[in-house]
């Protein structure tokens, strides 16, 4: 069974701040692995999608890595803004069946001015 | 562009009452819906998901129903709602294994 756990659960800091997200996952058959961001009360925004067979995927200020073989990913945010601040979820999305996604417990990020 | 919306945005329902919620996808064709409940503490939890109309797979045993009349309708259903019903209803559609996932804005629903 897939298990996907995000460290830390919360995370508080300056605004200008790089700072990293952690996600990691047991089962390393996936298709790919996608970064999202929660607002309170809102849906989910896709930040990033990144492929079993890649290493990394930019977007802005944003680079989400990925070491399928260890079951690890991560999101490194540089330059953050108290814009930032918000609950970041990472999902993989299993092999075979319903390919569904498999999600973690988030990160809640504030960004301090 | 595609777009995904769900309604209404909340919801607060007497206990045995029914429920309906809804979700359409604009902008694509045959694609894959899903929807998924947030409680609170428990993280996202899949309860349905559809690769075409009238197909129906559910993850969970529980009071909720799916149903998928059209291509990109999907309808989320209780006879009689209970308590533990309550939380954060979202739907979501994608086109395959290798593409992203998209979200809709969500239903609160509160069960009193």
């Amino acid at each position: 069974k897939q298990e996907v756990t995000q460290i830390p659960a919360a995370l508080s800091v300056p605004e200008g701040e790089n700072l990293v997200l952690n996600c990691s996952f047991t089962d390393s058959a996936i298709y790919n692995l996608q970064w999202f961001r929660q607002d309170p009360g809102k849906g989910l925004t896709s930040l990033l999608l990144i492929q079993s067979s890649q290493r990394e995927q930019t977007s802005g200020r944003l680079n989400a890595s990925l070491d399928k073989s260890s079951g690890r990913s991560t999101l490194y945010i540089a330059a953050s803004q108290p814009g930032d601040s918000a609950t970041y979820l990472c999902a993989v999305r299993r092999a075979g069946g319903a390919q569904k996604l498999v999600f973690g417990q988030g990160t809640r990020l504030t960004i301090n001015p | 562009s595609q777009t995904i919306h769900q309604w209404p945005a909340t919801l607060v329902q007497p206990v045995g009452s029914p429920l309906s919620l809804e979700c359409t996808v604009e902008g694509t064709s045959n694609p894959n819906l899903y929807w998924y409940r947030q409680a609170a503490g428990r993280g996202l939890q899949l309860l349905f998901y559809s690769v075409g109309i009238g197909q129906i797979s559910s993850e969970v045993p529980q009071n909720l129903s799916a149903s998928r009349p059209q291509d990109r309708q999907f309808i989320l259903s209780s006879k009689k709602l209970l308590l533990s019903d309550s939380g954060f209803y979202l739907c979501a559609w994608g086109k395959g294994a290798n593409t992203e996932a998209f979200f809709g804005q969500g239903t609160r629903l509160t069960v009193v």
